[in-house]
């Protein structure tokens, strides 16, 4: 069974451009949620996409956005970049919406902003 | 404030020793705890998950104790191999009235360096 896969794998981007990246989760899965990963600020949560509905989100500025698809797949964007959004984006997927449900993580994708 | 960047614990035992890696936890609501291991250049990969009502769970070569009263969460790894090298992060979920299923927060992560 396939895992979590996200592209592109690496991307780099100028300041004030915008950015989308993509996550297909584990087939069946129709959870999928983003996180960012700095080495100043660790795992952040961005947010949590179920059934097309963004669910869940955490502190970041509004340029940071999302949707799910009907088939589950999900798509993160961020506008206007700034050189600190340069980071490891991360999507997992996760089975359920419930509760207690291992999320599985993808391999990322590292976007550079110069 | 500014954040200089996270300074990670770090764990250097020999092939073969048990490894204990600890995490605190902040938050009193969270029910829900996993653990993940993050190689170089790849996504966090699930180890082994505990609920809040649960004080111990096993794995293969791994326990997870949770210590509600402390808000302690330790990962054990018996017989630690050198592929066991890795960033180990342990992850809290708070179920808040059923809508935060899919946010999990992460601790800063511990370095796990394994000598043969």
């Amino acid at each position: 069974k396939a895992g979590v896969t996200q592209t592109p794998r690496y991307l780099i981007k100028t300041r004030g451009q915008q950015v989308t990246l993509s996550c297909s989760p584990i087939s069946g899965h129709r959870s999928v949620s983003w996180y960012q990963q700095t080495p100043g600020q660790g795992l952040q949560f961005l947010f949590e996409y179920f059934s097309e509905t963004q669910r869940n989100k955490g502190n970041f500025p509004g340029r940071f956005s999302g949707r799910q698809f009907s088939n589950s797949r999900s798509e993160m964007n961020v506008s206007t970049l700034e050189l600190g959004d340069s980071a490891l984006y991360l999507c997992a997927s996760r089975l359920a919406g419930g509760p207690n449900t291992e999320a599985f993580f993808g391999q990322g994708t590292r976007l550079t902003v110069v | 404030g500014e954040s200089v960047g996270l300074h990670l614990p770090t764990l250097s035992v020999q092939e073969g020793d048990n490894s204990i890696i600890n995490c605190a936890y902040s938050n009193s609501a969270s029910d829900y705890f996993i653990w993940y291991k993050q190689e170089s250049g790849k996504g966090p990969q699930f180890i082994i998950d505990i609920r809040s009502n649960m004080d111990k769970r096993q794995g293969q070569r791994v326990t997870v104790l949770l210590n509600k009263t402390v808000k302690h969460l330790s990962l054990q790894i018996a017989a630690t191999q050198p592929g066991d090298s890795a960033v180990y992060f342990c992850a809290e979920n708070a179920n808040a009235g059923g809508t935060s299923y899919g946010k999990l927060t992460f601790g800063q992560g511990t370095i796990l360096t394994v000598h043969p």
